[in-house]
């Protein structure tokens, strides 16, 4: 079967920098993405990477490993906005997008 | 209208009634989606359209159905509403059918089955 597992909740500390890790199974690999989600709102997107290494947008940089089946998305100078869930999903050999459950960020000042 | 729009916004709704949740884009894009968001799982998806004319199954399809008439619209139709399809529904859409394009989301209906 196809999997996507990233932890449940993290908790940071507002300026500091937190990483969010992401592990997959899947029935091909087409590209992964990231996505925020704040509580009662839809997702937006934040990152894609389809090749090994890291991929950097300001704060935000998001990591993959292809034959690990691993990615991390990296956030700096936390700030308290940055408190939400954050979903990875991974578009398989169909090119839909498997998803994961979220990890749940808790941002404290 | 920028973007997705969906409605309506939330519903409750009896069980055993019918109901359609509407999605309509202004971004022109061929492919469409609509997943149902649960506590504790990922997005999971029902239906999906590649370009109007054409849909296809996702993870969840049982009980729900769609039609893609146009480009822009994209209705999800439950029959015979039950329990167990109180959730967030979200319709998204992206510019290609493969490939790496991102999807964008609606703000989502928050769906009550009574």
């Amino acid at each position: 079967g196809q999997n996507i597992d990233q932890p449940t909740e993290m908790t940071a500390t507002e300026g500091a920098i937190v990483q969010i890790n992401c592990t997959y199974q899947t029935s091909g690999f087409n590209g992964l993405f990231w996505y925020q989600q704040h509580a009662g709102e839809a997702p937006t997107f934040l990152s894609y990477n389809v090749l090994d290494g890291l991929e950097e947008k300001g704060r935000f940089s998001s990591f993959l490993s292809r034959s690990k089946g691993y990615s991390y998305l990296l956030l700096k100078e936390l700030q308290m906005k940055d408190s939400a869930s954050y979903l990875c999903a991974v578009k398989d050999s169909n090119y839909q997008l498997i998803w994961g459950a979220g990890t749940k960020l808790i941002i404290k000042p | 209208i920028a973007g997705i729009t969906q409605a309506p916004t939330s519903q409750i709704l009896a069980a055993g009634r019918r109901m359609t949740l509407r999605c309509t884009q202004d971004m022109r894009h061929n492919a469409m989606y609509w997943y149902r968001q649960d506590l504790g799982l990922g997005l999971r998806l029902i239906h999906y359209s590649n370009t109007a004319g054409t849909t296809g199954k996702g993870e969840v399809p049982d009980g729900y159905s769609v039609s893609r008439a146009n480009t822009d619209d994209f209705p999800l139709t439950l029959a015979s509403a039950v329990p167990s399809q109180t959730s967030v529904y979200f319709c998204a859409s992206s510019g290609e059918g493969s490939g790496h394009n991102e999807q964008f989301f609606g703000p989502g209906t928050r769906l009550t089955v009574l």
